[in-house]
């Protein structure tokens, strides 16, 4: 049973445009969620972050929104650069003592020049 | 300094072998993670070291043996696997458990012949 599930597995986007990232998770007990973009052959490198007492997060080109009620959060990058081509993973866990992460299958993104 | 080494980066073993790779991070770190992830599937978490005792068995098969020889190392000891566990090995590590933001690796590149 996929508890974090991001449902386009790949996305194309004109360099400057937004690109946003869905992601949706089944379980109302994560209370924290992070994204995390992987480059071929290196390691998942930590993005950004919300809790879930937050509704929206900001960090420069990255926002993440999240909505408890529909149990969806989406990661915008804008604008778009082709660097940013890269697989996006979200990830959940919950305050259960355990703080075990479950990730989502990816989306790649590729930023068209 | 936000990195996390692995060595080696690529490991082709016989199925009679006996290999470790290894993990190390001079963040100060109290939590490391070992995650296995297989191609376009999310990374899965095998296991939690918090202040060099281990905390979680994701219910991983013994051919795996996890072990933390300081709060800077993390080895996973390999022998008799079989060829289902290639895939990509990551380390991360985190302030302690109970921090959010996780570091990872690059990764190990696992073939098992």
């Amino acid at each position: 049973d996929q508890q974090v599930k991001q449902n386009s597995p790949s996305l194309s986007v004109q360099e400057g445009r937004i690109s946003i990232l869905n992601c949706d998770y089944t379980n109302s007990m994560f209370d924290y969620f992070l994204w995390y973009k992987k480059y071929p052959a290196e390691g998942p490198t930590f993005l950004i972050s919300i809790s879930s007492i937050k509704d929206k997060n900001e960090d420069g080109r990255f926002t993440v929104f999240l909505n408890k009620s529909a149990k969806h959060l989406s990661l915008h990058i804008v604008p778009s650069q082709p660097g940013d081509s890269a697989v996006y993973f979200c990830a959940a866990n919950s305050n259960s003592g355990t703080y075990k992460y479950i990730f989502g299958t990816g989306t790649r993104l590729k930023v068209l020049a | 300094d936000t990195e996390v080494t692995q060595t080696p980066k690529h490991l082709v073993m016989g199925m009679t072998n006996k290999k470790s790779l290894k993990c190390e991070q001079h963040m100060g770190h109290r939590a490391m993670y070992w995650y296995k992830q297989k191609a376009k599937k999310p990374p899965e978490l095998m296991f939690v070291y918090s202040y060099e005792k281990l905390s979680i068995n994701e219910s991983v098969p013994s051919r795996f043996s996890p072990e933390c020889p300081n709060s800077s190392l993390l080895n996973l000891h390999l022998h008799a696997l079989q060829p289902e566990d290639s895939a990509l090995y990551l380390c991360a590590s985190s302030q302690d458990v109970s921090a959010y933001e996780q570091y990872f690796g690059p990764g190990t590149r696992l073939t098992v012949t």
